[in-house]
């Protein structure tokens, strides 16, 4: 089974932190994304990568950044964090062949309060 | 960005009922999918679509890819308490490409 796995499931930061947000996949995936999630907003892409060291601007880049050293593993980074930062982050995975390759794997999530 | 419309936000299911919920666009998408996101969980995948009128079915779920393709909608019949959660329609434009999700629907149990 494919198993996209999260750093933290909770988390509280207080405004100007900067936060890690960290996820890691076991699939050997090329592709990997971040969302936030909010109430009646559906999921929203902040940034994507499909390879290492590759990043690609989502719907809502403003206040983040990633990075992708590894295959396998792609942090988010709130560089100075604003309370509407506040949100469910989650990440995803997918591979590049197959039928399936439109298909993302989801991570748990991490709810994120800003103080 | 793109959305996608996804209706109704919020629907109450009792036991034995069969359900629907639907997604539409502005724009075509080449790919459906259909995800249930469980309390606390991210979501996980129950239908993709690849062709336009394909009619898929997982269980007591059935969804189909709209002729026009730019819609799809998700059936879940007989419903059960497990089926509760918020179900995300998402559609993808080409092979390897993001996905565009709806706002999702709250499925909840009739008290």
């Amino acid at each position: 089974d494919v198993k996209v796995t999260q750093s933290s499931r909770y988390l509280v930061k207080r405004t100007g932190e900067k936060v890690f947000l960290e996820c890691v996949q076991d699939m050997d995936h090329e592709n990997m994304f971040w969302y936030r999630q909010d109430p009646g907003l559906g999921l929203r892409l902040i940034y994507f990568s499909y390879d290492v060291k590759m990043k690609e601007k989502g719907d809502i880049p403003e206040g983040y950044s990633v990075s992708r050293e590894k295959k396998e593993r792609f942090s988010l980074i709130l560089e100075s964090a604003s309370t509407n930062q506040t949100s469910m982050y989650l990440c995803a995975s997918s591979g590049t062949s197959g039928i399936l390759q439109e298909t993302q794997y989801f991570g748990p999530g991490t709810r994120l309060l800003v103080l | 960005g793109q959305q996608l419309n996804q209706s109704p936000q919020s629907m109450f299911i009792q036991e034995g009922e069969d359900v629907s919920m639907n997604c539409t666009s502005s724009s075509i998408f080449n790919t459906w999918l259909w995800y249930k996101q469980d309390p606390g969980e991210g979501p996980v995948l129950l239908i993709a679509l690849y062709k336009a009128g394909e009619l898929t079915s997982n269980g007591r779920l059935t969804a189909q890819f709209g002729i026009t393709r730019k819609d799809s909608f998700l059936n879940i019949s007989a419903s059960i308490p497990s089926d509760v959660g918020i179900y995300f329609c998402a559609g993808s434009k080409a092979a390897g490409n993001k996905l565009t999700f709806g706002g999702g629907t709250r499925v909840l149990v009739k008290p």
